[in-house]
């Protein structure tokens, strides 16, 4: 089935400082979305790429699908103990249901 | 809009006991998913429903899991009987379409301890 890697699986960063995860799969994909856990919460939706190539900003959150549609990024900039949770890419192939990465777990050192 | 709702929040219960879990989706989400999530890992797809059909349950344990819904509204998932390995947090989701593209709304999940 559908297999995707997260790197790094934890990252602990001044706050201020940037952070970068990265989502890589195999196979081709269809769409990538990405959702924050914060700790002890559900994961929230935090947006969707679709074309080759696509980047999209949120405030301080840039994400990245790579032209080949086989990976993805999320980088914060200057990053705020508000960003503290587990970040997570989940992707699907066609109609197949989406899988989720085992995300990466973001701490901010004030 | 009133967001998807789950209970109980917390359970705890001895191994080989049974254990039932309910959603309630947002109104006018189709489709419905129940979701395991181990401490550490990333929520883990059981089963999906399309109104009050299954669309996947290729990765729901079917000698102990069980999970209706059947009026394609809410729904309940059930597990009998519990073993250690079932701890995790059970998270039920809701979304306007089937299809991977549409986002998904979580509930606030329950937490389940199996001793």
């Amino acid at each position: 089935g559908q297999q995707v890697m997260q790197i790094p699986q934890y990252q602990h960063v001044q706050e201020g400082e940037d952070f970068t995860t990265y989502c890589n799969s195999s196979t081709t994909l269809s769409n990538i979305q990405w959702y924050k856990q914060r700790p002890g919460g559900h994961p929230v939706f935090l947006i969707q790429l679709v074309k080759s190539g696509e980047v999209k900003k949120q405030k301080r959150l840039t994400f990245q699908f790579g032209e080949a549609k086989k990976n993805s990024s999320l980088h914060i900039t200057a990053t705020q103990t508000t960003d503290v949770g587990t970040y997570f890419c989940a992707v699907n192939s066609g109609n197949t249901p989406l899988v989720f990465g085992k995300g990466t777990r973001l701490s901010v050192i004030a | 809009e009133a967001g998807v709702a789950q209970s109980p929040r917390y359970k705890i219960i001895e191994k080989r006991q049974s254990v039932a879990f309910w959603c309630n989706p947002i109104s006018g989400h189709a489709t419905l998913y129940w979701y395991q999530q181990i401490l550490g890992q990333g929520p883990k797809l059981l089963i999906q429903f399309q109104n009050n059909g299954v669309v996947d349950d290729s990765q729901l344990p079917k000698d102990r899991f069980s999970a209706e819904r059947l009026k394609g509204v809410d729904s309940t998932l059930k597990i009998q009987p519990a073993k250690l390995e079932d701890s995790a947090v059970y998270l039920c989701a809701s979304s306007w379409g089937q299809l991977g593209t549409y986002e998904q709304y979580f509930g606030p999940g329950t937490r389940l301890t199996v001793t």
